[in-house]
């Protein structure tokens, strides 16, 4: 059974700062990985997907990359905004998804 | 990308009644849809999968028949709470696939049984 660690749990940046979230799974043998953005009390927003295949996926200030083989993926987010306070969730994808608790990110002004 | 929705956004019920979300794939075909059941500052936890035309299939721990799921069409997906009670209380979000193995998620529904 597939089982998600994100770390840290929570992170409190200030503005500006260049941050990494961390994820690790047991089960590699997946088709993908997802990044979600959930914020407060609303649904989930897809940020990246990582085929198998790749390596890393980017998307604007956003980078993530997968090490299949250990079982981990990293989400790098450039130069935080206070926008970007979310909490951010990592699926190893196999259809259905499984999560992490996630990470609760905080960008102070 | 492809959009679900999920009605309603928020629902107050008395203890003892039932309630019943909708998930809809606006512009695919969902094949497969899958609710998920989220408490306060924890992850989305699986509660079943559904496949349009036939039985869903429950995780462990899940009462099926406290949590009725019904795939009746390509489009829409249906979670019914029976009876509900407070330990209900969460907020329900849905999930469809077509013909990629991508989910697509709904906004989510607040469910609060007073």
């Amino acid at each position: 059974k597939q089982e998600v660690t994100q770390i840290p749990a929570a992170l409190s940046v200030p503005e500006g700062e260049n941050l990494v979230l961390n994820c690790s799974f047991t089960d590699s043998a997946i088709y993908n990985l997802q990044w979600f953005r959930q914020d407060p009390g609303k649904g989930l927003t897809s940020l990246l997907l990582i085929q198998s295949s790749q390596r890393e996926q980017t998307s604007g200030r956003l980078n993530a990359s997968l090490d299949k083989s250990s079982g981990r993926s990293t989400l790098y987010i450039a130069a935080s905004q206070p926008g970007d306070s979310a909490t951010y969730l990592c699926a190893p994808g196999n259809t259905p998804l499984v999560f992490g608790k996630g990470t609760r990110l905080s960008v102070i002004a | 990308g492809a959009v679900v929705s999920q009605h309603p956004s928020w629902v107050i019920c008395k203890s003892g009644t039932s309630v019943k979300i909708e998930c809809r794939s606006l512009d695919f075909q969902a094949t497969t849809m899958f609710w998920y059941r989220q408490f306060p500052k924890q992850s989305l936890m699986l509660m079943a999968t559904s496949n349009e035309g036939s039985k869903a299939t429950y995780e462990q721990g899940v009462e099926k028949d406290k949590f009725l799921i019904n795939h009746a069409s390509l489009t829409l997906s249906t979670l019914t709470v029976t009876s509900a009670h407070p330990e209900d209380s969460s907020f329900y979000i849905c999930s469809a696939t077509g013909s990629s193995p991508e989910q697509y998620f709904g906004p989510g529904t607040r469910l609060t049984v007073t």
